[in-house]
């Protein structure tokens, strides 16, 4: 289960706080992603990105920000902003865009309190 | 954008059983088409793919088939085994949603021993 990890496991926050939510890979993958999982709604993209400094929203951007300043990083931010963000979060890589495997990591449970 | 609906929800099957999950895409231009297999308080990984120049591919006692003309595609998990107890979910990449992977809502499957 190597490659892609994923901190903190589980993570508490008061409502208006922001909060960072790490991902790190080893793979040497370009591709790097962001999904939101809830109960019944399957894995839904946050942000996506192919190429160091360079990112996409994906279909729930509102809410979120990333960066990727360094290939084998992806840190997604929770901004206040969001509505409703207890959620389980899962960072994913692949070594190119779209077509190959995305290797998951362990994912965050972000719980608002 | 991509847009792919998974059926059915959920899933109960006897040990020994067949168990067929289909979906339907709806970008004509999506040419790959993974399945992944989620156990409980897992990361989702990868169990089978298959890319839009092919009909039919097997790997034990899995199989996916695609329909391209009718944009569907679906899992078939022969002689269940109570460890194959999952949530799986089908995905689609390619055309405009090149670069990433719009997933399905996820089956629950238990099966009964």
């Amino acid at each position: 289960d190597g490659g892609i990890t994923q901190s903190p496991k589980y993570l508490f926050r008061k409502e208006g706080q922001n909060v960072t939510l790490s991902c790190e890979q080893n793979l040497n993958h370009d591709a790097m992603y962001w999904y939101r999982q809830d109960p019944g709604q399957g894995l839904r993209l946050i942000y996506y990105s192919q190429i160091v400094n360079d990112f996409q929203k994906g279909d729930i951007a509102e809410g979120y920000s990333v960066s990727r300043e360094k290939k084998e990083s992806f840190p997604l931010t929770v901004t206040s902003a969001q509505k409703n963000p207890t959620a389980f979060y899962l960072c994913a890589s692949s070594s190119t865009g779209g077509r190959n495997e995305q290797f998951f990591g362990p994912g965050t449970r972000l719980t608002v309190l | 954008g991509e847009n792919v609906e998974q059926h059915p929800s959920t899933l109960s099957v006897q040990e020994g059983d067949s168990a067929v999950i289909k979906c339907t895409y709806s970008d004509s231009a999506s040419n790959y088409f993974p399945w992944y297999k989620q156990e409980l308080g897992k990361r989702p990984q990868l169990i089978i793919d298959i890319r839009s120049n092919v009909g039919e591919k097997k790997d034990q006692r899995i199989a996916v088939t695609l329909n391209k003309t009718a944009k569907h595609f679906s899992l078939h998990i022969t002689e269940t085994q109570p460890e194959d107890s999952a949530v799986y979910f089908c995905a689609a990449s390619g055309g405009t949603s090149y670069g990433k992977l719009t997933f399905g809502q996820g089956t629950i499957l238990t099966v009964h021993p």
